[in-house]
């Protein structure tokens, strides 16, 4: 079955650029009708959905970070990544990726997630 | 602020039923699908239903769906200590250039 993992620094400096990538295993990233998600929880609070990728390159981002994320697919190696430009410590974080089925919100399965902490 | 309500808790004794509410609007539930996740404590969420009131296979039947209009709830019927987690929804909203939105997140305690 399809597997993704997160990987990544877990601490980031304040104005710099938050980096992740998330690789997947058990199946294929160019596999149709899957978009390559990543979301976010801040500690203790709710789940935020950052955006996703089709493996042809076209991407969705949440209006709200749209400025300062860029999310990109690397199909040789079956993986797809994020940054996050400008951090500040409110972009302190557990961040998950997702396989979306469709494109509307069905994730699954999940990453085990990684904790971002912007700190200097 | 959420764009999705959800109750911040819940709670019941074990075998009772209970419901979580998600409210939302025509841009997102009343015109789309509601997704419904469980997150048990220090684990990524896990899909419970889609498509308003599917269930993934694993998911056992007491966890069931429902939609009408704007708002969407889910309901768990014998309930269990394992169910003690938080519950999010999920919905896309076709707002500006569209993007999902979750819900804030609802907190079950079993007594």
């Amino acid at each position: 079955q399809v597997q993704l993992q997160e990987s990544g620094p877990g601490l980031v400096k304040p104005s710099q650029t938050l980096s992740l990538t998330c690789t997947v295993s058990g199946g294929s990233i160019s596999s149709g009708g899957y978009y390559w998600s990543w979301i976010r929880q801040h500690p203790g609070k709710g789940l935020e959905w950052i955006g996703y990728i089709y493996y042809s390159g076209s991407t969705y981002y949440n209006p709200s970070l749209k400025s300062r994320v860029t999310i990109s697919v690397d199909t040789s190696k079956n993986q797809f990544s994020l940054k996050l430009s400008s951090v500040t410590a409110a972009d302190t974080a557990v961040y998950y990726c997702a396989r979306d089925d469709g494109g509307n919100s069905r994730f699954d399965p999940w990453g085990q997630g990684t904790l971002v902490t912007v700190s200097s | 602020q959420s764009v999705l309500t959800q109750p911040p808790s819940a709670s019941g004794t074990p075998g009772q039923r209970v419901t979580i509410s998600c409210s939302g609007s025509s841009s997102n539930i009343g015109s789309n699908y509601v997704y419904w996740y469980q997150q048990l404590p220090g684990t990524a969420p896990k899909l419970l239903i889609y498509r308003n009131n599917q269930r993934p296979s694993g998911v056992p039947d007491r966890f069931s769906g429902s939609k009408s209009g704007t708002s969407a709830s889910l309901a768990i019927s014998g309930l269990r200590s394992e169910d003690e987690a938080d519950y999010y929804c999920a919905a896309w909203d076709d707002s500006l250039s569209g993007f999902v939105v979750f819900g804030g997140g609802t907190k079950l305690t079993v007594l």
